[in-house]
């Protein structure tokens, strides 16, 4: 098992509505990453945490999506409404700080209906 | 441009034998850092083995080897005596720049080991 956690591990839900995702990373890492992985394609980039602060966002579509972090330890991702071009692995990574080798949570895997 | 390109889509290697991922890269910073990782079936990511820019030396890590040819942004994982545990997704990626705020990964090779 991941020693960075998520939660839930599958999620299905009908588009328009919330769904949220939970990350508690490796104890005394400093950087947070969420990605999202389309099947058959590399995972992509959507928010870093340095601490509780974002460093990137660049990737996120704000409109629907967004993530805190806010006391620096564990992190939620958001999406509301939900579409169906949704639908992904959403993965959860840390590292010590931004250059080290980031460890990944087992993900979850996201139906929109 | 893609940042990270893998042009395997599939790879088959016989158990025991070595295998070649390919991996070339895009940028203009001096500074970057490039990874390897390991996705099996069941979808978590496994770090596998890092390069640095600055490192004078190939990356390895037990059965696994980075070719690492900087003129020609190339960053090839080399594994040796393939085992049927192998069987997986690879996926190349990189950290750009100093302080790494941007990290890009390839569409992956998927590998099978054959008994």
């Amino acid at each position: 098992e991941a020693e960075v956690a998520q939660s839930p591990r599958y999620k299905i839900t009908e588009k328009s509505q919330a769904v949220a995702f939970w990350c508690d990373p490796i104890s005394g890492h400093a950087t947070l990453y969420w990605y999202r992985q389309i099947l058959g394609q590399g995972p992509e980039l959507l928010v870093q945490f340095q601490d509780e602060s974002v460093v990137d966002d660049s990737q996120l579509p704000k409109d629907r999506f967004s993530a805190e972090r806010l006391k620096g330890v564990d992190s939620t991702l958001k999406i509301q409404p939900a579409e169906l071009g949704d639908s992904a692995m959403y993965l959860c990574a840390s590292s010590l700080y931004r250059a080290q080798p980031q460890h990944f949570g087992d993900g979850t895997r996201l139906s929109i209906l | 441009a893609q940042k990270i390109t893998q042009t395997q889509p599939g790879m088959f290697v016989q158990e025991k034998e070595a295998v070649t991922l390919d991996c070339t890269y895009d940028t203009s910073d001096p500074s970057y850092g490039l990874f390897w990782y390991k996705q099996p079936s069941s979808g978590e990511m496994i770090f596998l083995i890092y390069q640095g820019s600055y490192d004078q030396q190939n990356a390895t890590e037990g059965r696994y080897s980075l070719n690492f040819q900087k003129a020609r942004k190339s960053a090839n994982l080399v594994i040796s005596a393939s085992q049927l545990g192998d069987s997986a997704m690879y996926f190349c990626a990189m950290r750009e720049g100093g302080t790494g705020n941007q990290f890009y990964f390839g569409t992956g090779t998927s590998l099978t080991v054959i008994p």
